[in-house]
């Protein structure tokens, strides 16, 4: 039983690369959800999805851009890496609005 | 603003003395109130749920409450194995759909 699994779960990159993060759910969750954790701040989200084919911004969502072309599936793509977006990414899912959210074990991004 | 305040920052307690977590939050019309537990390296970890004032939920060693201002996560007798991170989250009622998250309690358990 996996749950949310997240990959990479590190990468270091240099400014002005780009990469995706995947999140991948066996929940059969309707609503995903990509975060960011930085020291002294709480989580704060990105962008969410409340189902296939469809996503929302969400608090912070400038920089990043994302993809839900499967249920299962939550893609985080940085288009072009600054400094400031070095972080630990968490994506989560949940069955439904208002329903807990269940989240993955987190993507460490170090951005030179 | 939806706002969520956690304290105190950090709590160091000796094995078996009970004590509570403080979350105060500030929302446009809540929808419910979460409890995570956070390891290091790990992704939060779903604890409860509340939705009303009044309610509480009890699991093990922990017991959440849910007030109109705030919520309480009281450990009782904790052990070693309880240190963590305990975050607090809302869901607000409009905007968004994800949560709000307090910036965490660090709580260590010393045997």
């Amino acid at each position: 039983n996996a749950g949310v699994t997240q990959t990479p779960k590190f990468r270091v990159l240099k400014t002005g690369q780009s990469m995706t993060l995947l999140c991948a759910q066996d929940m059969n969750h309707e609503y995903m959800y990509w975060y960011r954790q930085d020291p002294g701040m709480g989580l704060r989200l990105i962008h969410y999805s409340v189902g296939e084919g469809t996503t929302a911004k969400g608090e912070v969502p400038d920089g990043y851009n994302v993809s839900r072309l499967k249920k299962q599936n939550f893609l985080l793509g940085l288009e072009s890496a600054a400094p400031s977006q070095t972080s630990v990414y968490f994506c989560a899912s949940s069955y439904s609005w208002g329903q807990p959210q269940h989240f993955g074990d987190g993507t460490r991004l170090s951005i030179l | 603003e939806d706002q969520v305040t956690q304290s105190p920052e950090a709590l160091r307690l000796q094995e078996g003395e009970s004590s509570s977590l403080n979350c105060s939050y500030t929302v446009s019309g809540l929808r419910g109130l979460f409890w995570y537990r956070q390891d290091p390296g790990k992704g939060p970890e779903f604890l409860f749920t509340l939705y009303s004032a009044g309610e509480e939920k009890e699991k093990e060693r922990l017991k959440a409450t849910l007030t109109k201002k705030e919520s309480f996560l009281h450990i009782t007798a904790p052990k070693p194995e309880d240190s963590a991170t305990y975050l607090c989250a809302v869901h607000p009622g409009g905007g968004a759909d994800g949560l709000t998250f307090g910036k965490g309690t660090h709580l260590i358990i010393q045997p």
